[in-house]
């Protein structure tokens, strides 16, 4: 079975760089995508965009692209959510989420749904 | 981008009381549309997949309907447990929404 575990919670200030991680313990972590989503506080949820590990493929919301970089290390099954210079505003609960599709029309990114999702690591960034 | 729309954005029930959440897209989405449940201080749970496909473990009290522009999420005699903010998500086009979420309270 799949289980995303997330890395813990981080405290930065502005400006400062970060890389928060999602592993897979399961054994398929190159037969799947990934999504990260975004949560700020008392705030609903926000696509931030997928990966696929096996190839790296990404695809970004055009809200994030550019203000985060979505990458993965299929040797250690994990992927990551990073940023060069943190903001205020990044402050929030950062979700990893397998995907998966069981429609005949699966051709990512159409179709699919967020069926696992890890615990979540909340950022908070304040001077 | 695909606009989804949830209405209402409260709603205060008591116990074994029919619950009905509309999710309505700024276009037609067919059925790629999913719903998902989020308790205070836990991780969402996909609830219904395809705007209608039952997902294993979920309590048969939760159903969706809807096609194309218009879905519903049902919770049928609302359970204490239900008290949660639920989301509908579509995955029809880049990028992917949500709703903004409609938060169910146990009276």
């Amino acid at each position: 079975e799949v289980q995303l575990v997330q890395s813990g919670a981080e405290v930065k200030k502005p400006g400062e760089s970060l890389k928060i991680a999602c592993k897979d313990s399961g054994n398929s972590f190159t037969t799947y995508w990934i999504a990260w989503v975004r949560q700020m506080p008392g705030k609903g949820l926000e696509w931030m965009g997928i990966i696929h590990p096996a190839g790296s493929d990404v695809r970004y919301s055009p809200s994030f692209r550019g203000q985060a970089t979505i990458s993965a290390d299929k040797s250690i099954s994990t992927t990551y959510l990073q940023w060069r210079s943190l903001r205020v505003s990044d402050t929030g609960t950062y979700y990893c989420a397998k995907l998966d599709c069981t429609s005949p029309r699966c051709l990512i990114p159409h179709y699919f749904y967020m069926d696992v999702w890890g615990k979540g690591t909340t950022v908070t960034v304040s001077s | 981008e695909i606009v989804l729309t949830q209405s209402p954005d409260f709603q205060s029930v008591t116990p074994k009381e029919k619950v009905t959440i509309t999710c309505r897209a700024s276009q037609s989405i067919g059925s790629s549309l999913h719903w998902y449940q989020q308790k205070p201080d836990q991780s969402p749970k996909l609830l219904i997949k395809y705007a209608y496909q039952s997902i294993s473990g979920v309590p048969s009290r939760f159903s969706g309907s809807g096609s194309g522009t218009d879905f519903t999420l049902t919770i049928n005699s609302l359970e204490a447990e239900d008290a949660a903010t639920y989301y509908c998500h579509q995955s029809s086009s880049l990028p992917w929404t949500f709703g903004q979420g409609t938060k169910v309270e146990i009276k």
